[in-house]
């Protein structure tokens, strides 16, 4: 059985850099998926960040691609999120997920708990 | 503003059919797949539909979905209380090189 665990700070000052990791279990992610993070704003719908394969490809959202790094650690197993120069708009509950074998597919199959970061001023 | 539209809400008694709408473009639902997740409260999304009208396995066949041009719907039949939750539609979007996805419709149980 997949599973999928967040972890990371959950209050980052204005300005900084969010940081969060996903643990994998059950699975490794150096087979064959993507692997990718979303969030949700409190009350309001699901943004994708990106995702990463592990051939190293990413894929990001337009809107936050200056801002955002994604990368993996085969060895342990996990793969983390970098969002720099945050604002209280980046307040979310952050879930990573496993993408699917295709990018181009939206088969988000396996689904952390989430994640709640609050940007603090 | 999402690049998938749906509408914002949709209601429905016990055993009644339900449909939940999801408009785009070409550039996503037309030439790619429709893919939909169901958030329970205070509950991670879980994949419900996937490749436009796909079930994984363990979601009841009450949940179905349908694609026509660059629009797709779910339907829920035989309603029950149990399936109050968010409804996300979701697609690849090919001028985006991105994934989309619609706002979300809240799922009232009456």
């Amino acid at each position: 059985q997949v599973q999928l665990q967040e972890s990371g700070p959950g209050l980052v000052k204005a300005s900084e850099t969010l940081s969060l990791t996903c643990a994998v279990s059950g699975y490794p992610i150096s087979r064959g998926y993507y692997w990718g993070w979303i969030r949700q704003p409190p009350g309001k719908g699901l943004e994708w960040i990106g995702t990463i394969y592990h051939s190293g490809s990413t894929f990001y959202n337009p809107s936050l691609k200056s801002r955002v790094t994604i990368s993996m650690d085969t060895s342990k197993n996990q793969f983390s999120l970098s969002l720099s120069s945050v604002t209280a708009a980046d307040t979310a509950v952050y879930y990573c997920v496993r993408h699917g074998t295709v990018v181009t597919t939206v088969r988000f199959d396996c689904w952390g708990q989430g994640i709640l970061v609050t940007v603090s001023s | 503003q999402s690049v998938l539209t749906q509408p914002p809400s949709a209601s429905g008694t016990p055993g009644q059919r339900v449909t939940i709408s999801c408009s785009g473009s070409s550039s996503n639902i037309e030439n790619n797949y429709v893919y939909w997740y169901q958030q329970l409260p205070g509950m991670a999304p879980k994949l419900l539909i996937y490749s436009n009208n796909q079930r994984p396995s363990g979601v009841p066949d009450r949940f179905s979905s349908s694609k026509s041009g660059a629009s797709a719907s779910l339907a829920i039949s035989g309603l029950r209380s149990e399936d109050e939750a968010d409804y996300y539609c979701a697609a690849w979007d090919d001028s985006l090189s991105g994934v989309v996805f619609g706002g979300g419709t809240q799922l009232t149980v009456l």
